[in-house]
């Protein structure tokens, strides 16, 4: 089976511009993980998804940062306007039964200059 | 900000040695996982901790839920070169009776292994 699939897995962009980050969840899986991951904060969740509805979206950062998930094999996180503080490893991570149990992506690197 | 304290920051030992490293919390956990990361990949899950006191065994890998609930251990015998990563501790903290799988990740201990 595959698992969690991640595009782009490198983007360069510059400052100001829209990021699009998108997420194949492993099929089967019902719950669904944005996270980030920086040297400086380590590894945070962003915002999940339970049965393509937001759980909980208390990580984004602000405003500029949106999530969605219109339906159980798709999920993208947009980043609008970009600004260079946002540049990080971004994990989309899924799951089924045991919500904690989570299955990583390889990640998308995202750097704004 | 971070609520896991994971050490060590770093460990670099030699191959057929065993590796020990640790997470605490000043919170409850009512679950516990171990991830390793490699360099460009996602983090993978090795090990989860369901109960207080709890010790599990994943090959050369054993780890155990604090019985206090605010710590959990690693353990790595007769460590290999493929043991070489980053290896994360996350937590479930206790909140009613919802399993939401909302995740606090440690910092992670980074570990070399020399042949």
């Amino acid at each position: 089976d595959a698992g969690v699939i991640q595009s782009p897995r490198h983007e360069v962009t510059e400052m100001g511009q829209e990021v699009t980050l998108r997420c194949k969840p492993i099929s089967g899986h019902n719950s669904l993980f944005w996270y980030r991951q920086t040297m400086m904060r380590g590894l945070e969740l962003l915002i999940y998804f339970n049965n393509n509805v937001p759980i909980d979206d208390s990580g984004m950062p602000e405003d500029r940062f949106s999530a969605k998930m219109p339906n159980a094999s798709f999920s993208t996180l947009k980043i609008q306007p970009s600004e260079p503080r946002d540049s990080a490893v971004y994990f989309c991570a899924s799951s089924f039964l045991r919500p904690h149990e989570q299955y990583f992506g390889p990640g998308t690197r995202l750097t704004v200059t | 900000g971070q609520q896991l304290n994971q050490s060590p920051q770093s460990m670099f030992i030699q191959e057929g040695e065993d590796v020990s490293m640790n997470c605490t919390s000043s919170s409850i956990f009512n679950t516990w996982l171990w991830y390793k990361q490699d360099p460009g990949e996602g983090p993978v899950l090795l090990i989860a901790l369901y109960k207080a006191g709890e010790l599990t065994s994943n090959g050369r890998l054993t780890a155990q839920f604090g019985i206090t609930r605010k710590d959990s251990f690693l353990n790595i015998s007769a460590s290999i070169p493929s043991d070489v990563g980053i290896y994360f501790c996350a937590g479930q903290r206790v909140r009613g009776s919802s399993n939401t799988g909302k995740l606090i990740f440690g910092q992670g201990t980074t570990l070399q292994v020399k042949p």
